[in-house]
């Protein structure tokens, strides 16, 4: 089945860099991948997501690239703010369904902390 | 617009024990998949139910299983608890796509915010 690595596991910036995390997949079918933000107490929530027929996408500070040869993507986040703090997730799904209808698989996830 | 809730927020059980979860889906939303996390595994796929519907399910012993309801409210249930069940119990909802939409039209999945098991 799919796996999916992300590195790096913490991550520690001031206010103001930019922060890039880092995500592989196995299964070269995959071709939805979703990033998700979780903050403590809370479920995740969408930030992004790219599709396969796509190589980036930006939306204000957060940008994300694929490479599907590689089959890696990638979060980057300008101007980070003391907010941006949170747990990030990549993950990586297949559509059409089959054995994959609403199966998300996750990476192990990424703490960021912006420090002010 | 309400999101995604889960009832309850915070549950204690006793290993052995059987507990239920529920879900109630964003509005219009039919589609329910249920994860569960922890520290070491991390956020893993259960299962997926449609239109009161099993269609996917993860590598989980037979002990979890789930149902949809035809408002597409969902539950799982937990039976016979063990220690290392003690979790996040999260649901998300999404429109899914239609068999011939393609991959344009794959929709995102919004989480609840959890129902916190713990086992003792």
């Amino acid at each position: 089945g799919e796996n999916v690595e992300q590195h790096p596991s913490t991550l520690s910036v001031q206010e103001g860099d930019s922060a890039v995390i880092k995500c592989t997949y196995s299964d070269s079918a995959s071709n939805y991948f979703p990033w998700y933000k979780q903050e403590l107490g809370k479920g995740p929530q969408l930030i992004i997501d790219i599709r396969s027929n796509v190589g980036e996408k930006k939306d204000q500070r957060i940008a994300v690239t694929l490479n599907k040869t590689a089959k890696h993507f990638s979060l980057h986040i300008t101007e980070t703010q003391p907010e941006d703090s949170a747990v990030y997730f990549c993950a990586a799904s297949r559509w059409p369904g089959g054995t994959s209808y609403g199966k998300l698989t996750f990476g192990q996830g990424t703490i960021l902390t912006v420090h002010p | 617009k309400a999101g995604v809730t889960q009832t309850p927020r915070y549950l204690i059980k006793t290993r052995g024990q059987q507990v239920t979860l529920s879900c109630s889906p964003i509005s219009g939303h039919r589609s329910v998949s249920w994860y569960q996390q922890t520290p070491g595994q991390g956020l893993q796929f259960l299962f997926e139910y449609f239109s009161e519907t099993q269609r996917n399910k993860g590598n989980f012993p037979g002990r979890f299983s789930g149902r949809q309801f035809s408002n597409s409210r969902s539950e799982m249930n937990v039976s016979t608890l063990e220690l290392g069940d003690s979790a996040l119990y999260l649901c998300a909802s999404s429109l899914p796509p239609t068999p011939n939409s393609g991959l344009a039209y794959y929709n995102e999945q919004f989480f609840g915010p959890g129902t916190r098991l713990t086992v003792l």
